[in-house]
């Protein structure tokens, strides 16, 4: 079964940082791209950043490029997310998702989602 | 940066009846188009990929359609567990969501 758990989330303050963590079970994690998306109380999805298998290709949403650093290590089956300069509008639920096939593909497994408040 | 709209934003209707959701590409996207229901409180499901492709699991009565910059998310008899929030996602290129389609029974 296909397992995919956040963790790190929390209150900040802005300006601070914050690094989530998704720890990947039940599949071969090196086989496939993953992905963070996020939801901000009440407002629909936001996809945040994707990298491929090997790391060699990585995208991030204008809104927290320069900001946010995904990663990944495949030898402890886990996806990262760094965010540095956090603001207010950063405020969401964090999924962490895997995708389908390829790298440009959908997403088939989420998480429940880390929560990340950002408030002074 | 293509953006994906969707209408309409909420719809009401009995159990039983056809619902149909659209989503419309600024600019071609060929068919790389899915679709996600995530109900309340809930995780968003893959339901629809590549336009018209369903996932695994998901029951007959929900069907895509489209190519390029117009497609449809249809469920052919409304259910009581239809109850959710439906977006559309791009993921040709970059991945995109649509703003979501609320769908409520009447």
């Amino acid at each position: 079964e296909v397992q995919l758990v956040e963790s790190g989330g929390g209150l900040v303050q802005p300006g601070r940082s914050l690094r989530l963590s998704c720890a990947a079970s039940g599949f071969t994690f090196d086989d496939y791209a993953m992905h963070w998306v996020r939801q901000a109380p009440g407002k629909g999805l936001e996809w945040v950043s994707g990298i491929s298998w090997n790391s060699g290709s990585i995208g991030y949403a204008d809104s927290v490029k320069g900001r946010f650093t995904i990663s990944r290590d495949n030898a402890k089956n886990s996806l990262y997310l760094q965010m540095n300069s956090l603001r207010a509008e950063d405020t969401a639920l964090y999924y962490c998702a895997k995708t389908l096939r390829s790298w440009y593909s959908p997403f088939d497994y989420w998480g429940q989602g880390t929560l990340v408040t950002v408030s002074s | 940066d293509i953006q994906m709209t969707q209408s309409p934003s909420s719809l009401s209707a009995s159990v039983g009846d056809r619902v149909t959701i659209t989503c419309r590409a600024s600019q071609g996207i060929s068919n790389y188009l899915a679709w996600y229901q995530q109900k309340p409180g809930k995780v968003p499901k893959l339901l629809i990929y590549a336009a018209s492709t369903l996932q695994s699991g998901v029951p007959s009565r929900f069907s895509g359609s489209g190519s390029g910059t117009d497609f449809t998310l249809t469920i052919s008899s409304l259910q009581p567990e239809d109850v959710a929030t439906y977006y559309c996602q791009k993921y040709n290129s970059a991945w995109t969501f649509g703003q979501g389609t609320k769908v409520e029974i009447k």
